[in-house]
């Protein structure tokens, strides 16, 4: 089974929609992370969680919000999101969130906010 | 502060040429790992490869290769004898002790393309 699997692939949503996003890991591992791929910017961190915890919030704006019921599930709530929102959302797992830990991405969700 | 830089944004060769994909780093950690990540046009991130900042052992796997300089900050990618499926965008990255927990620091990305 892939390793971390993301739905939905696309998503088309207009200004004013809710959307949720989600990523699934079957690697057995405790972290977890959501990665925003802008045109012509590098990969940004997004939010990082930790066993269930959050330990990372990037200063990402409100329109987002992160849940992670689970070690093996993450979410990322999408609410009145603006077009520069427009990105490849990935998202990655890792056994822990050290440093030393490999990060294993999903193959991403392509979001068009018209 | 953590910095990667891809300096080459696009490089363009023909099938079974060589081509080596610069990265070079800057960071004030003493202990660090590097990465470099494949992003074929799916999306998806794939690791090729994780080094420590005490390894300085260049490795190669298959049409591979990693040349690791400390000396130089740099950690470069080689592909011998390219192939059209390696077409892709490469990323190097940087973790550190220095940096937010999980907070791989990535390149711009290079992209390449393998024409037949």
């Amino acid at each position: 089974e892939t390793g971390v699997t993301q739905t939905p692939r696309h998503l088309v949503m207009g200004m004013t929609n809710k959307k949720s996003l989600k990523c699934e890991q079957h690697l057995g591992h405790n972290a977890m992370y959501w990665y925003k791929q802008s045109a012509k910017k590098p990969l940004e961190l997004m939010f990082v969680y930790n066993f269930k915890e959050q330990t990372e919030n990037n200063s990402v704006p409100s329109r987002f919000s992160p849940e992670c019921p689970n070690s093996s599930h993450l979410f990322l709530h999408l609410h009145t999101l603006q077009p520069e929102d427009s990105a490849l959302y990935l998202c990655a797992s890792s056994q822990g969130s050290r440093s030393t830990d490999t990060q294993y991405f999903g193959p991403g969700t392509r979001l068009t906010v018209l | 502060a953590q910095k990667v830089t891809q300096a080459q944004t696009e490089i363009s060769v023909v099938e079974k040429e060589d081509v080596t994909l610069d990265c070079v780093y800057e960071t004030r950690d003493t202990t660090y790992y590097l990465f470099w990540y494949k992003q074929p046009p799916s999306g998806e991130l794939v690791f090729l490869i994780r080094r420590n900042s005490f390894d300085e052992q260049n490795e190669i796997s298959g049409r591979y290769s990693w040349n690791f300089q400390k000396s130089t900050s740099s950690f470069n990618f080689t592909i011998t004898a390219s192939q059209v499926v390696d077409s892709a965008v490469y990323f190097c990255a940087l973790s550190g002790y220095g940096g937010s927990q999980g907070n791989l620091i990535f390149g711009k990305g290079t992209k390449l393309s393998v024409k037949p």
